[in-house]
């Protein structure tokens, strides 16, 4: 069975750093493209980032772009995201999500809550 | 960027109604929508890809049509677990886009 279990989140002031991180287990981490999405509280879900299944590329929202690293160690099974400069419309759960052959999303974790406040 | 409108924004039906959602991408991708299913505090799941492909597990009710900018999501006969909110998604392009999300609410 696919498991995604992020971890990470938390409360942090603007202009901070977090890391994500999303262990995944029950397939072969190796073969698939992974992304994070985020959803801020009582909006829609929003494409963050994205890493091929080696990781040799990524991809970004223009809205993170140049503050959010993604990365993923395969020995580890464990994608994760780099989020620095915080802003307060970062505050979201992040969730991370496996793709299909084309970048939808067919299996996806909980859920990581990032609050950026003061 | 691939803007996704979707339509209505709240549909107020009745257990056992037949459901039609709409999703209209600002440009053509092709048949590369995705739709799916989102409950209170709970994860996304996937209900179709490739615009008609069902996702595994998912019960035949759900029906997904459409190609180039016109989509649309059919509940056949709507079930009590089904009152959710729905994302259309496109990922012909980059950045990958989602809907605003329908509400499907009970009557």
């Amino acid at each position: 069975e696919v498991h995604l279990v992020e971890s990470g989140g938390g409360l942090v002031q603007p202009g901070g750093s977090l890391r994500l991180s999303c262990a995944a287990s029950g397939f072969t981490f190796s073969s698939y493209a992974m992304s994070w999405v985020r959803q801020a509280p009582g909006k829609g879900l929003e494409w963050v980032s994205a890493i091929s299944d080696s990781g040799d590329s990524t991809y970004f929202a223009d809205s993170v772009k140049g503050r959010f690293t993604i990365s993923r160690d395969n020995s580890k099974n464990t994608l994760y995201l780099q989020i620095n400069s915080l802003r307060a419309e970062d505050t979201a759960v992040y969730y991370c999500a496996r793709s299909g052959r084309g970048y939808w999303f067919d299996y996806w974790g909980q859920g990581t809550l990032v609050t950026v406040s003061s | 960027e691939i803007v996704m409108t979707q339509s209505p924004a709240t549909l107020s039906m009745s257990p056992g109604e037949r459901a039609t959602l709409s999703c209209r991408a600002s440009q053509s991708v092709s048949s590369n929508l995705a739709w799916y299913q989102q409950k209170p505090g709970q994860a996304p799941r996937l209900l179709i890809y490739g615009a008609s492909t069902r996702a595994t597990g998912i019960p035949a009710r759900f029906s997904g049509s459409g190609s180039g900018t016109e989509f649309t999501l059919t509940i056949s006969s709507l079930q009590s677990e089904d009152f959710a909110v729905y994302y259309c998604q496109q990922y012909n392009n980059w950045p990958v886009t989602f809907g605003q999300g329908t509400k499907v609410e009970i009557k």
